[in-house]
This record gives structure tokens, sequence and C-alpha cells, in this order.
């Protein structure tokens, strides 16, 4: 059973950092791609990264772009989003999916989600 | 950019009735990469749909996705009370992969 754990959520003030996991189990977890997708609270979906399954190639919204960093390491099967210069507009629940395929481009949905961490930033 | 408009915004109806949801793009999706995902009220989202009809594991073949190049459409034939919830379209054509902006079905 494919299941995504997010943890690392919580209350950081405007400016500071963050760092998300997401811990990944029931798949071989080197050969997806995977992305963070979040929710402001009562908005839609932002997607916000996106991660290759072993060349790790990167792909950021524009809207994190140069503040946001996504990684994994496999052999932790475990995604991470750290979370820089953070603005109070960043808050969101932050859910991990898992992609279909190993690369991050075209071609390639998301099959499974976590359950989400929440981010708060406020002073 | 592939911007994704989702009409209506919200869509009232009563058990039983039929439910019919439009995701259009601003340039065509090629190789139909549209999904739509199904969200109830403090979950995570699940997918629906992939490659614009296919059906995800685990839904009822009431649920039916159709169309392709800026058009698409996901019906919901005789709602069951699990069926309210918002539901989202996503293109996975070109980067960024985004979302639409969803639409609520809700009980009448």
């Amino acid at each position: 059973e494919v299941q995504l754990l997010e943890s690392g959520g919580g209350l950081v003030q405007p400016g500071g950092s963050l760092r998300l996991s997401c811990e990944a189990s029931g798949f071989t977890f080197s050969n997806y791609g995977m992305s963070w997708v979040r929710q402001a609270p009562g908005k839609g979906l932002e997607w916000v990264s996106v991660i290759s399954g072993g060349v790790e190639s990167t792909y950021y919204a524009d809207s994190v772009k140069g503040r946001f960093i996504i990684s994994r390491d496999n052999s932790k099967n475990t995604l991470y989003l750290q979370m820089n210069s953070l603005r109070a507009e960043d808050t969101a629940v932050y859910y991990c999916a898992k992609r279909i395929y190993p690369g991050y481009g075209s071609g390639s949905y998301h099959d499974y989600w976590g359950q989400g961490a929440l981010v708060t930033v406020s002073a | 950019e592939i911007v994704l408009t989702q009409s209506p915004g919200t869509l009232s109806l009563s058990p039983g009735e039929r439910a019919t949801l439009s995701c259009r793009a601003s340039q065509t999706i090629g190789n139909s990469y549209l999904a739509w995902y199904q969200q109830k009220p403090g979950q995570a989202p699940r997918l629906l749909i992939y490659g614009a009809s296919s059906r995800a594991t685990g839904f009822p073949d009431r649920f039916s996705g159709s169309g392709s190049g800026t058009d698409f459409t996901l019906t919901i034939n005789r709602l069951e009370p699990e069926d309210f919830a918002v539901y989202y379209c996503q293109q996975y054509y070109a980067s960024p992969q985004a979302f639409g902006p969803g639409t609520k079905v809700e009980i009448k």
C-alpha cells in the first residue's frame, strides 16, 4: 500500500525558514518523480515544485522560485521542501504527491497524495 | 503557461441528479493530458480521472470524463451522497502543470 506521510509543518514568522519532509512507503521511491502541492485556507490547489526520480531535475512555480528548494534522499525514501524567506501568502497545507513516471515533465500526473502538513506564516 | 478555467464555480444538485463540470484550457492540451481530482473537506485530493477519460481505481462507473483539445468535461451520473465534494482539473502536458480553480458540488 502506497503511503506518504508529511511532517515538519508549524508556525513560523515572516522571513523565517522551515523544512517539510515526506516519508514514502509501499513503492520503489527512486523510480518516481514527486511533487509538492499547496492549498491556502479555503482556496484551491497550487502546484509548487517537482523533482525527478533519480537524476534530480527540479522545477518550481514562479511564486516560490529562489526561495524554496525541493530535494530527495532515495536511501531514506524521503522527499523534502526547504522553505526560506517565508511570507504570509505561503500559509497553506502542503501536500506531497507521487507522480506516475520518474521524470518531472509532460505526461505524469499524481496518483497518490499525503495527508498534508500545515504551514502558518505569521508574526 | 496554460491556464485552466472551471465552471460553474458551485453546482447545487440533489442526490440522484446528474452533474456536468467543465474545464477549459487557454491552449490546447496535447495527448489529452488532463486529470480530475476529487477533494472532500479535511482530506487530501484523490485522483479520479486521467488521460481525460480513464477512471482511476476505486471510482464507480457513474464518473466519466470526456473532451480533448481545450474543452473537457467531468460527468457524474446519479449523484450519491459521497460524491458531494470539490473537483479540480489539472493539465500535465506543459509546465507549470497548474490546476483549475475547482468546482464545488453541493447538496441542494
